[in-house]
C-alpha cells in the first residue's frame, strides 16, 4: 500500500495567490515525521517544512504552512503569496518511528505559477 | 554552515561499469541516507547509515552498496552497471533529532 498519496499530479496558480497541495498518509506507528520538499528543474530537493506527530501546533515556515489533521491522515502544504520561483515539484514524504530516518515518498505535484 | 555536498555531479558510464559516489553531511549530522530518482519509479529509498553502521536498506539488488567512514562521510557503490541504473542519486543529510533532513544537489548518473 501506498505510504504516501499526492492526488494532485500538477497544479496551475496566480501570482500573489495561495495554492494547497493534498497529501494523505498511511502509518500505524504513532511517531512519525512529516515532510515537504521543493524540487526544481535543477534537480536539488529543497526541504521546506516539517511536522511531527505529536507536535500541537501546525508548522509554518515563512509562507509555508502545514495543515495537519491527524485524524484524516492529512498533512497539506499551504503556500500563501505565491511567487513566479514557487513553479516547481513538490514532493510529500514521511519518516516512521523515532530512530528510523528512511522517507517514503509521494508522487508528487507539480505547480506552475502564472504572472 | 555548508549544506549537503556530493561528488561528481555528473557521470556517464558504460553497462557493465561500476561507479563510486560520495556525499559529505553537514557538519555534525551523523546520519546520511541515499535515495534514487527515476521518472518511472519516483523517488526510492537505498539505505542509510548512521555512525558507520548501515541502519536500514531499501528494496534494491547487492549491486548496490554503501558505506560510512569516521568523519560521516559517504560512498555508495552500484556495480556492474545496467541502463535502469540510470538515475538522479540523492544523498541526505539528517540531524540529531531527526525533524530536518537535507538534500546534497545530487549525482545525476547515465548509463549508455
Amino acid at each position: 500500500a501506498q505510504k504516501i498519496t499526492q492526488t494532485q499530479p500538477g497544479m496551475f496558480v496566480q501570482e500573489k495567490e495561495a495554492v494547497t497541495l493534498d497529501c494523505t498518509y498511511d502509518t500505524s506507528d504513532p511517531s512519525y515525521g512529516l515532510f515537504w520538499y521543493k524540487q526544481p528543474s535543477s534537480g536539488e530537493m529543497i526541504f521546506l517544512i516539517y511536522q511531527g506527530s505529536y507536535d500541537q501546533q501546525n508548522a509554518t515556515e515563512g509562507r509555508y504552512s502545514l495543515n495537519f489533521q491527524k485524524a484524516r491522515k492529512s498533512a497539506n502544504l499551504v503556500i500563501s503569496a505565491s511567487q513566479l520561483g514557487d513553479s516547481a515539484m513538490y514532493f510529500c514524504a514521511m519518516r516512521e518511528g523515532p530512530h528510523d530516518y528512511k522517507l517514503s515518498f509521494g508522487a508528487g505535484t507539480t505547480v506552475t505559477v502564472r504572472a | 554552515k555548508a549544506g549537503v555536498t556530493q561528488t561528481p555531479r555528473y557521470l556517464i558510464k558504460t553497462r557493465g561499469q561500476q561507479v563510486t559516489l560520495s556525499c559529505s553531511p553537514i557538519s555534525g549530522h551523523r546520519s546520511v541516507s541515499w535515495y534514487q530518482q527515476t521518472p518511472g519509479q519516483g523517488l526510492q529509498f537505498l539505505f542509510e547509515y548512521f555512525s558507520e553502521t548501515q541502519r536500514n536498506k531499501g528494496n534494491f539488488p547487492g549491486r548496490f552498496s554503501g558505506r560510512q567512514f569516521s568523519n560521516s562521510r559517504s560512498e555508495m557503490n552500484v556495480s556492474t552497471l545496467e541502463l535502469g541504473d540510470s538515475a538522479l542519486y540523492l544523498c541526505a543529510s539528517t540531524s540529531r533529532q531527526g525533524s530536518e533532513q537535507f538534500f546534497g544537489p545530487g549525482t545525476r548518473l547515465t548509463v549508455l
